[in-house]
């Protein structure tokens, strides 16, 4: 079963917009849930975990769990958040992480 | 520290072959997860090894397997190598069997012809 759905391959935005990227999962019990980057030709990292709600480049992540989604926003996007982003699943129960398909941020000029 | 590092960067088989892919973590981290990551997809999880024992297996058979070494280091191992096993694979290392704090690595690039 598909835990984490990133419904958008690719996002377009001008730069100054604001910018969300969705996420909905499916998941029994309490999910743990994050946000990858991956910045031109440089590997995956972190970005923010739902459970330190903490705002990292000015990115934000609210956990809505009547609604299972986990969608990442930013008032005003900036060209260098262009990247693929995914969203990721923490299973506790099988010790297992799970990976959106990504969405590609495009912010343009 | 330069962080989690895999070798080869890329390599080319042959159907039929078998391969070994290498990933050393990030220095302090004892625990090593591989993933799969195909073109256009996110990555899937392949196995987690801790204290030299796989911990955990997502949905790959059994021609992956793995190994932990003392030093942390792991293996990733594919026997009878298919098309479709093409695809980048990543190595992320964390400290505990947690993920709160995967560090990735900059992954292999296998493709199976």
């Amino acid at each position: 079963a598909q835990r984490v759905t990133q419904p958008e391959k690719l996002l377009s935005v001008f730069k100054g917009a604001p910018v969300e990227l969705k996420c909905n999962y499916s998941y029994s019990g309490s999910p743990e849930l994050f946000w990858y980057v991956q910045y031109s030709r440089q590997r995956l990292q972190l970005l923010l975990r739902h459970i330190s709600r903490e705002s990292i480049k000015g990115f934000t992540a609210d956990l809505n769990k009547g609604e299972t989604s986990f969608h990442l926003k930013k008032p005003f996007a900036q060209e260098e958040d262009s990247a693929m982003y995914y969203c990721a699943l923490g299973d506790y129960n099988f010790n297992k992480f799970y990976f959106g398909s990504g969405t590609k941020l495009n912010v343009k000029p | 520290d330069a962080g989690v590092t895999q070798s080869p960067t890329h390599l080319i088989k042959t159907r039929g072959q078998q391969v070994t892919l290498r990933c050393s973590p990030k220095s302090g981290h004892d625990t090593v997860s591989w993933y799969q990551q195909a073109l256009g997809q996110g990555p899937q999880f392949i196995f987690q090894y801790y204290e030299e024992e796989e911990r955990q297996r997502g949905n790959f058979p059994d021609r992956f397997s793995g190994h932990q070494f003392p030093n942390y280091s792991s293996e990733l191992n594919v026997n009878a190598l298919l098309l479709g096993d093409s695809a980048l694979y990543l190595c992320a290392s964390s400290l505990g069997q947690d993920y709160y704090e995967q560090y990735f690595g900059p992954g292999t690039r296998l493709t199976v012809t």
